[in-house]
């Protein structure tokens, strides 16, 4: 069953401007992961940010985790072309393995 | 690279036939998993492999057969598939199955289409 539902469906922005993504879960989770997937290749994984943190930082990203409403934000700052992808979050509230949700498409345009 | 190589990278065949997809890690991990991407829909969790052993099924068709002879390699046998089996096939491994909340590594992807 899904777990994570990635808000927006789609995000288009300029090159430079900045890109924020919305996760929400259903069940309580140990941690909550963000992955990158270019087009029709595997899944890389940004970030993971344990139950007992706020907030996460990773270079351009920064992911913030909301348990009491169970929801998580990536945010992307100053995008790049290069930064075109579809972008997943993924919960261990299955147990043995990730779940992911349907994820967020982002375009970056130059 | 990830570390997760996947064979073949395209694969068309037909309801009738056979073919096997196959999944190597150099990672040393200790679990493999196979997930399937189809159009507009989330990743769905087939398998889970935990030191060679399947600990999750979740209700896959039995045409899906999976196979682990050790814990870097990882197999998915197809029989007699239908055209709605036509999807991205990823493997990923991770250091343990559970919730040890450590990162999955996926592989390039099989895109497979059924005719």
């Amino acid at each position: 069953s899904q777990q994570g539902e990635e808000d927006p469906q789609a995000l288009s922005i300029q090159e430079g401007e900045n890109a924020t993504m919305n996760c929400s879960y259903k069940t309580s989770i140990n941690n909550l992961q963000w992955y990158r997937q270019n087009s029709g290749r595997g899944l890389v994984h940004l970030i993971l940010i344990r139950s007992n943190e706020r907030e996460k930082h990773s270079g351009r990203l920064r992911v913030t985790l909301d348990t009491s409403k169970k929801s998580s934000s990536l945010l992307i700052t100053a995008s790049r072309a290069a930064d075109t992808a579809s972008y997943f979050c993924a919960t261990d509230a299955a147990g043995t393995a990730l779940i992911f949700g349907k994820g967020t498409t982002l375009s970056v345009s130059s | 690279e990830t570390g997760v190589t996947q064979t073949p990278r395209h694969l068309v065949m037909g309801m009738t036939n056979k073919k096997s997809l196959k999944c190597e890690q150099h990672l040393g991990h200790n679990a493999m998993y196979w997930y399937k991407q189809s159009a507009k829909k989330p990743l769905e969790l087939m398998f889970v492999y935990s030191l060679e052993e399947r600990v999750e099924n979740n209700s896959v068709p039995s045409r899906f057969s999976p196979e682990c002879p050790n814990s870097s390699h990882l197999f998915l046998h197809l029989h007699t598939l239908q055209p709605e089996d036509s999807a991205l096939y990823l493997c990923a491994s991770s250091l343990y199955a559970g919730t040890s909340g450590k990162e999955a590594f996926f592989g390039p992807g099989t895109r497979l289409t059924v005719l």
